[in-house]
């Protein structure tokens, strides 16, 4: 069974656009996070959430928007979509929000912005 | 503020040959610290993680690291590398306060395995 899931794998857009991605575990955590991998493969966190609340919010354009219906689910919606959203975005989880909590990563959705 | 610096962007071993990953941190406090392994279109998964303790720990695919806080280095070694080592690593300091779980990651290196 996969602990972390992201749909789509692959979302290939053009600018302007509005997509989502959506993000599912099934290992019980209470904490899900975003991150942004950019082409030379930097690792970015974005958001966190924490039993379906915001804690983590970085510099992040207000076209993205995190939603976590459940504590098993965290999506993100991308408003108005632009090249430089052009990315690998993974979805993580961890059991506490502490920094020394173990994540667990997705297998990434590329998103490519035409 | 807390960042990761990893060195070496690229390193190439040939298969059967040791391996050392550098990586420096630079945190106030005791540091959490991770390695992670990225495969080709993978995520990312754990090697091993410091914490307190003993400093040379061990981890999963005959990794291991070493802590030495006089250097605030945190070094990924294995004596043999083998051809699916290859693949993308990550050092990884994890935020101790406000419990938010960040992590900041280094740049990567990217190990690429001769035969």
């Amino acid at each position: 069974d996969t602990a972390v899931s992201q749909t789509p794998k692959y979302l290939v857009t053009q600018m302007g656009n509005d997509k989502s991605i959506k993000c599912e575990q099934n290992l019980g955590h209470d904490t899900m996070y975003w991150y942004k991998q950019d082409s030379k493969k930097f690792l970015k966190i974005m958001f966190s959430y924490n039993n379906k609340e915001l804690i983590i919010n970085e510099t992040v354009p207000n076209r993205f928007s995190p939603k976590s219906p459940d504590k098993a689910h965290l999506n993100l919606h991308i408003n108005s979509l632009e090249l430089g959203d052009s990315a690998v975005y993974f979805c993580a989880s961890s059991q506490v929000a502490s920094g020394s909590g173990e994540q667990y990563f997705g297998p990434g959705t590329r998103l490519t912005v035409t | 503020a807390q960042s990761v610096t990893q060195p070496d962007i690229h390193i190439t071993v040939s298969e059967g040959a040791s391996l050392e990953l550098r990586c420096n941190y630079s945190y106030g406090a005791t540091p959490y610290l991770f390695w992670y392994v990225q495969s080709p279109g993978q995520g990312l998964q754990l090697l091993l993680k410091y914490f307190s303790g003993d400093t040379l720990v061990q981890g999963i695919k005959g990794f291991e690291a070493e802590f030495k806080r006089s250097q605030s280095s945190f070094n990924l070694r294995k004596p043999s590398v083998h051809w699916s080592d290859a693949a993308e690593y990550f050092c990884a300091v994890g935020h101790g306060s406000g419990n938010t779980g960040k992590l900041i990651f280094g740049q990567g290196t990217t190990l690429q395995v001769k035969p």
